[in-house]
């Protein structure tokens, strides 16, 4: 969807490194949020944010976290302590009753 | 706490006949429901959206579904399919003025449409 924008579209990440994946819109949303796909499952929420400087956990958030200093960004910070990170990684922001999704980062483990 | 079920895993159709994909949902209060396809590698699309009114909701690329109350389901249907179609299908739910406005999805169901 236009106006969500995430980067990079791949990301290779070492053990044991944090990676930042990076969202941005330009659709002046307040609201944020992260999800994480993996194969044969749906989207599962890790990470929302409502407003500037105030996010919120979602179902597995463990081993993640994420920043909400401006309102067009909403970076997603993969830590060494996330177990499992090879996924694809979807950003998306949310008015009214329609959710808008960015392209999708997807993280691999190497 | 809100949920949706998608039962099948995988759809397959062929090329001009109907197709449908089946959501099932459950939640406390009046639901939005939604349906977004992905492609392979990219984020998901939106099709379309149940809020009020008519329960023959119209969408995009001929996709329509039906909301049924007391069946708690919302069905996407196509009456022809093609072959490009073929993709990612998830349902979604919402009730309004939830903490945090969250999406919840079902896991997702893969279509297949034959030529």
């Amino acid at each position: 969807d236009g106006g969500i924008t995430q980067s990079p579209k791949y990301l290779f990440r070492k053990e044991g490194q944090n990676v930042t994946l990076s969202c941005e819109q330009n659709l002046n949303h307040d609201a944020m949020y992260w999800y994480r796909q993996d194969p044969g499952q749906g989207l599962r929420l890790i990470y929302y944010s409502q407003i500037v400087n105030d996010f919120q956990k979602g179902d597995i958030a463990e081993g993640y976290s994420v920043s909400r200093e401006k309102k067009e960004s909403f970076p997603l910070t993969v830590t060494s302590a996330q177990k499992n990170p090879t996924a694809f990684y979807l950003c998306a922001s949310v008015v009214g009753a329609r959710a808008f999704f960015g392209q999708g980062t997807r993280l691999t483990v190497v | 706490a809100q949920s949706v079920a998608q039962p099948e895993d995988q759809v397959n159709v062929a090329e001009g006949n109907p197709l449908t994909v089946k959501c099932t949902y459950s939640v406390s209060g009046n639901p939005y429901l939604f349906w977004y396809v992905q492609y392979p590698n990219r984020g998901l699309q939106f099709l379309l959206k149940y809020i009020t009114g008519d329960n023959l909701v119209k969408g995009s690329y001929g996709f329509e579904a039906e909301f049924n109350k007391s069946q708690t389901s919302f069905h996407l249907k196509k009456p022809s399919a093609l072959v490009s179609d073929s993709a990612l299908y998830f349902c979604a739910v919402r009730v309004p003025n939830n903490a945090g406005n969250m999406l919840t999805f079902g896991g997702g169901t893969r279509l297949m449409v034959k030529p």
